[in-house]
């Protein structure tokens, strides 16, 4: 079975860095995924596809502060320099045999 | 730039029929991609409940299947969805999203800014 594991939160200092991760279920470690951010009462906003080498393509206007990497059945989100509009929810997303599927979400706190 | 505007009623009966419309602007179903419905309770997370070709070609969440039918009407350039017998567990903010495919990966790249719909007598 398709699963996407998020852990349910992580904080950093304003300026700092945070990495999130985005694990595969077994047997599913070569699959892309979908990043998505949710800012508080807004709508998802996508925001990067990346790739099992950790190639990545990033949707229109998303900063450069935001970076992902792959390493086996994990995928990750880097946000440098957090600015105080990061605090956010973010969801991976996958797709496999015609369902899509989501990941539980991060919640980032902007310290 | 691609935008969507979901609409429809904010408040449903229980048993009834959810219906919602999805409005593209910017960019003509006709022209390709899928077009899907995707659904947040309050406070929880993100469920896919289905998506459609410019065609009519569906596929739907197999927990929801039975009770979903996803249409498209691309001389309105718009995509709908209905959702049968609602119970108090369907109340969500309900998105709809455009379905991008790159090498193998099928995701969602442009959102609506969603509606509420509470499930209640």
């Amino acid at each position: 079975q398709l699963v996407l594991t998020q852990s349910p939160s992580a904080s950093a200092s304003l300026g700092a860095s945070v990495k999130l991760t985005c694990t595969l279920s077994s047997g599913h470690s070569s699959y892309a995924i979908a990043w998505h951010q949710q800012q508080p009462e807004k709508g998802p906003r996508y925001l990067m596809k990346l790739n099992s080498d950790g190639s990545h393509s990033k949707g229109d206007g998303i900063p450069d502060r935001f970076s992902g990497s792959s390493s086996g059945a994990e995928r990750y989100l880097t946000i440098s320099s957090l600015q105080s509009e990061d605090e956010a929810d973010y969801y991976c997303q996958t797709w496999g045999t015609g369902i899509h599927v989501f990941g539980t979400g991060t919640k980032v706190t902007v310290l | 730039q691609v935008q969507l505007q979901e609409s429809g009623p904010g408040l449903v009966k229980p048993s009834e029929t959810l219906s919602l419309t999805c409005a593209v602007s910017g960019y003509s179903i006709s022209s390709g991609y899928y077009w899907g419905w995707i659904r947040q309770p309050p406070g929880k997370g993100l469920e896919w409940i289905g998506s459609i070709y410019h065609s009519g070609s569906t596929y739907y969440n197999p927990s929801l299947k039975s009770r979903v039918t996803i249409s498209v009407d691309t001389s309105k350039n718009q995509f709908s969805l209905k959702l049968s017998s609602v119970t108090a567990a369907d109340t969500a903010v309900y998105y709809c999203a455009r379905v991008q495919k790159r090498y193998g990966l099928y995701y969602f790249d442009y959102w609506g800014q969603g509606t509420l719909v509470t499930v209640s007598s």
